[in-house]
């Protein structure tokens, strides 16, 4: 069952242009997102996050949005640069019970910024 | 550098054999959490652990368990291994279970990647 989906296995864009990594998710309970981004040979880091109180957060150039109802959030990177070639991972968190903490991620997408 | 130490960082093994992970985490916190990372697969959460004690447990296979000590680090062991254990093996860690949740941010170790021949 898989929670938390990242459709596109790929996606690659010109360097200074908009990049947009979609998210979907099933379980309504989560309530706190993450963007992990994922270099070869590197664990994964945190790049940016959103509670489900908001429905955008901005950290210079990424912007994430979130839109409840349709159980969708997004990725934006406005410009895009070649050093943002990576894996990015959505991540979803329901912040109660016993899943406190636990972070459910996506397959991840693999981002590949041409110059 | 997120301050999460993973060893080994690559091992090597047979079928039927076992090993163990170790990770360090991040000074101060409290929770371990393990996932696992198989070929084009997303990370899979095995287990958490919050200050010795488990807390949460995923799609871990009964051959697989895990512990956190009282120093804090935590040991994942893989037992009567198969090909299709082959995967990368990552810890993560965060401040608390609930305290300091704000960002929700768990900081990842490197991984280990394991090769069961």
């Amino acid at each position: 069952d898989q929670q938390v989906k990242q459709n596109s296995p790929s996606l690659s864009v010109q360097e200074g242009r908009i990049s947009i990594l979609n998210c979907d998710y099933t379980n309504s309970m989560f309530d706190y997102f993450l963007w992990y981004k994922k270099y070869p040979a590197e664990g994964p880091t945190f790049l940016i996050s959103i509670s489900s109180i908001k429905d955008k957060n901005e950290d210079g150039r990424f912007t994430v949005f979130l839109n409840k109802s349709a159980k969708h959030l997004s990725l934006h990177i406005v410009p895009s640069q070649p050093g943002d070639s990576a894996v990015y991972f959505c991540a979803a968190s329901a912040t109660g019970g016993t899943s406190y903490g636990k972070l459910t991620f996506g397959q991840g997408t693999i981002l590949t910024v041409h110059p | 550098d997120s301050g999460v130490t993973q060893t080994p960082k690559h091992l090597i093994t047979a079928t039927g054999q076992r090993v163990t992970l170790r990770c360090s985490p991040r000074s101060g916190d409290l929770s371990v959490y393990w996932y696992q990372q198989s070929l084009d697969q997303g990370l899979q959460f095995l287990i958490q652990y919050y200050n010795g004690e488990e807390r949460a447990k995923g799609n871990i296979l009964e051959r697989f368990s895990a512990q956190q000590f009282p120093d804090l680090h935590s040991e994942l062991n893989l037992s009567s291994l198969e090909l299709g254990d082959s995967a990368l093996y990552f810890c993560a860690s965060s401040v608390t279970l609930g305290q300091g949740f704000g960002t929700g941010e768990l900081f990842f170790g490197e991984g280990s990647r394991l090769t069961v021949l």
